[in-house]
């Protein structure tokens, strides 16, 4: 079956321009997940949506971050006046919730190049 | 504030060999821990899990070790096959959210 995908995969853009990251859940799995890596680093955990709840918005960098998820399913992580320092690989995961949320399912990524 | 580490950035291993990879944590409540493999330009993929109640799990050639008092986890490959050259990274959870660490590069030598 399809896998999470994200677009774009590559994004190039100017310091102080805003940004749309787009993620496609597996269909069926309430929970989804953004995080970055930046270069040398781990995973960061970003935001977490389940199902109707309220996100877990704690791992927002800053007020220029900010996701929405629509109808339970695709996910969008906009990024406002675009910084050098928010150059990073974007990573989605979904998993189906629950005793299974542990088990996360990634998307390739998007890079987002800040110049 | 890494609560998850893990200390070697990359390892090699001749092809046949045993991989052993560590991982230490700082967070007592952490319950569940994850490895993840990561092939260049993919997302990472789930390997193998253990749960804080068990001291290892095994699933063919992967083995995961849990040292609950040293908070410290450990993954071997054995025998280390070419394909397995990837960055592995080591995950921890508490709830529903998941701590990683930085990454082990794993390059298998023919």
């Amino acid at each position: 079956g399809a896998g999470v995908s994200q677009s774009p995969s590559n994004k190039v853009t100017e310091k102080g321009k805003d940004v749309e990251l787009r993620c496609d859940p597996i269909s069926g799995h309430t929970a989804l997940y953004w995080y970055r890596q930046s270069l040398g680093q781990g995973l960061e955990f970003l935001i977490y949506f389940q199902g109707n709840s309220a996100p877990d918005k704690s791992g927002l960098p800053s007020d220029r971050f900010s996701a929405e998820r629509t109808g339970g399913s695709v996910s969008t992580l906009t990024i406002q006046r675009t910084q050098q320092e928010d150059s990073a690989v974007y990573l989605c995961a979904s998993s189906l919730g629950g005793q299974s949320t542990y088990e996360q399912y990634f998307g390739p990524g998007t890079r987002l190049t800040v110049t | 504030d890494q609560q998850v580490k893990q200390n070697s950035p990359s390892l090699s291993v001749q092809e046949g060999r045993i991989s052993i990879l560590n991982c230490d944590y700082t967070n007592s409540m952490f319950d569940y821990f994850l490895w993840y493999k990561k092939y260049p330009a993919e997302g990472p993929t789930f390997l193998i899990s253990i749960s804080s109640i068990k001291d290892k799990n095994e699933d063919g050639r992967f083995t995961v070790f849990l040292n609950k008092s040293a908070k410290h986890l450990s993954l071997h490959i054995v025998p280390s096959q070419p394909g397995d050259s990837a960055v592995y990274f080591c995950a921890a959870a508490n709830d529903y959210k998941l701590s990683f660490g930085a990454g082990t590069t794993v390059t298998v030598r023919a």
